[in-house]
């Protein structure tokens, strides 16, 4: 089992551009969600899903985008890249929620120029 | 706000000397669950704590749950330099979210 994958691991964008970050997982979780990483800031939630079809804003939900049509796949979309949204996005996935350990992909480094 | 708070922000230590790091939350926990990232890597589940004082152990790491339910604790006894990384707390909010607490950056110099 390849468990979360993220796609691209390695991203630069211009500020006002858009991008879709890539998550898939093969666990048939039906948890996902996305967080992002800044220094002393933690990980911090942006959104996440509890199903297929279904989705709701975490933390830090403003200036990004998701979707769930299948239970594999949970792209993050980014409208119109803001230097601030230069981060490190993890994607997680668990089979029930915030009371399970959560299995982590291995990131992309986002820099918004 | 941040509603799960970690001390300290970072430690450095000599190998060998122990390390703690204390997880706080704003509101009672079901369970507190903890994560170690290596530098570079991803966050990658270590323990989950569900009881009111537990204590578990995991060789040379105790982890502790406050009474309350509110706070919880990770002590490294010795440590070593594979112990380097970022420690992070996690408790659930509402079933459906996972939220982080801020992290422990432990340095550990030969």
């Amino acid at each position: 089992n390849a468990g979360v994958t993220q796609t691209p691991k390695f991203q630069v964008l211009k500020t006002g551009q858009s991008m879709t970050l890539q998550c898939a997982q093969d666990m048939n979780h039906e948890y996902m969600s996305w967080y992002r990483q800044d220094p002393g800031m933690g990980l911090r939630l942006i959104h996440y899903s509890v199903g297929a079809g279904i989705t709701d804003q975490g933390e830090v939900p403003n200036g990004y985008n998701v979707s769930r049509s299948t239970t594999e796949d949970f792209p993050l979309r980014l409208l119109s890249a803001a230097p601030s949204q230069t981060s490190v996005y993890f994607c997680a996935s668990s089979f029930l929620g915030g009371d399970v350990e959560a299995f982590f992909g291995q990131g992309t480094r986002l820099t918004v120029v | 706000g941040q509603q799960v708070m970690q001390i300290p922000q970072y430690q450095h230590v000599q190998e060998g000397e122990d390390f703690t790091t204390y997880c706080n939350s704003s509101t009672t926990l079901s369970n507190i669950q903890w994560y170690k990232q290596r530098p570079g890597g991803h966050p990658v589940f270590l323990i989950q704590l569900v009881k009111s004082g537990e204590v578990k152990k995991q060789k040379r790491l105790t982890f502790q749950f406050g009474e309350a339910k509110k706070n919880s604790s990770l002590h490294i006894t010795a440590t070593q330099t594979t112990d380097v990384g970022t420690y992070f707390c996690a408790g659930p909010r509402d079933t459906d979210k996972l939220i982080f607490g801020t992290g422990t950056r432990l340095q550990v110099f030969p």
